[in-house]
């Protein structure tokens, strides 16, 4: 069974730039989270997908992120206009259930550098 | 709100010694709580987790923690580490639909 995948592994972009994050969840896995690693401090909650619904988008630091997850499948997440302060890894992870006892199962992070 | 600390950036053992991560919950609800481990250029894998059943949880590769309620500590240990074992350990406590991740032990295994 295929984990967790994102897209890019890697980004490195200007100041202002637009950047689209791409994750592949484990198929039948209708729960799908974001989060994000700046600076080697905690990796911090962005948001929380059921199907294609946002249940919980309280950790999106602002309106220049937006996640999306048309169908239910993947997710897509944009910074626009990205912003230094952006730059670390986003995580992607997804659950069956979404229990709180549920294993959230993790891709490998797309590490992003903002110039 | 729930949240766990990490106690130590940097570990660092000789192989074979014990090892011992420390994490402290803060929670005023019984927690659920996990330990996931990140190798080099890998995602968040999960070793152990404590969802109110046994206090004492045995995980994958060795690893083993304890649920301490009156010391609210839910410390990973493993009894002689290996050359493998080095990597960053995240504690987490689930909260509703998310984790709250402590800021990670980065384990050093010296030779």
């Amino acid at each position: 069974e295929a984990g967790v995948t994102q897209f890019p592994s890697h980004s490195v972009i200007e100041k202002g730039q637009t950047v689209t994050l791409r994750c592949d969840p484990i198929s039948g896995h209708d729960n799908l989270y974001w989060y994000r690693r700046v600076m080697g401090k905690e990796i911090k909650f962005l948001l929380h997908f059921v199907k294609e619904s946002k249940q919980d988008e309280s950790g999106m630091p602002n309106n220049r992120f937006l996640a999306e997850r048309t169908g239910g499948t993947y997710s897509t997440l944009k910074v626009q206009p990205a912003e230094l302060e952006d730059s670390g890894v986003y995580f992607c992870a997804s659950s069956q259930r979404g229990a709180p006892t549920d294993t959230q199962y993790f891709g490998p992070g797309t590490r992003l550098t903002v110039l | 709100a729930q949240s766990v600390t990490q106690l130590g950036s940097h570990v660092s053992v000789s192989e074979g010694a014990l090892v011992l991560l420390r994490c402290n919950y803060s929670s005023s609800v019984p927690p659920y709580l996990f330990w996931y481990v990140q190798y080099p250029n890998q995602g968040l894998q999960l070793l152990l987790k404590y969802t109110s059943a046994a206090t004492l949880v045995k995980g994958i590769n060795g690893f083993e923690a304890e649920f301490k309620k009156s010391e609210t500590s839910f410390h990973l240990t493993k009894p002689s580490a290996h050359m493998s074992d080095a990597a960053e350990y995240f504690c987490a406590v689930s909260q509703n639909n998310d984790m709250r991740f402590g800021a990670g032990t980065r384990l050093t295994v010296k030779p």
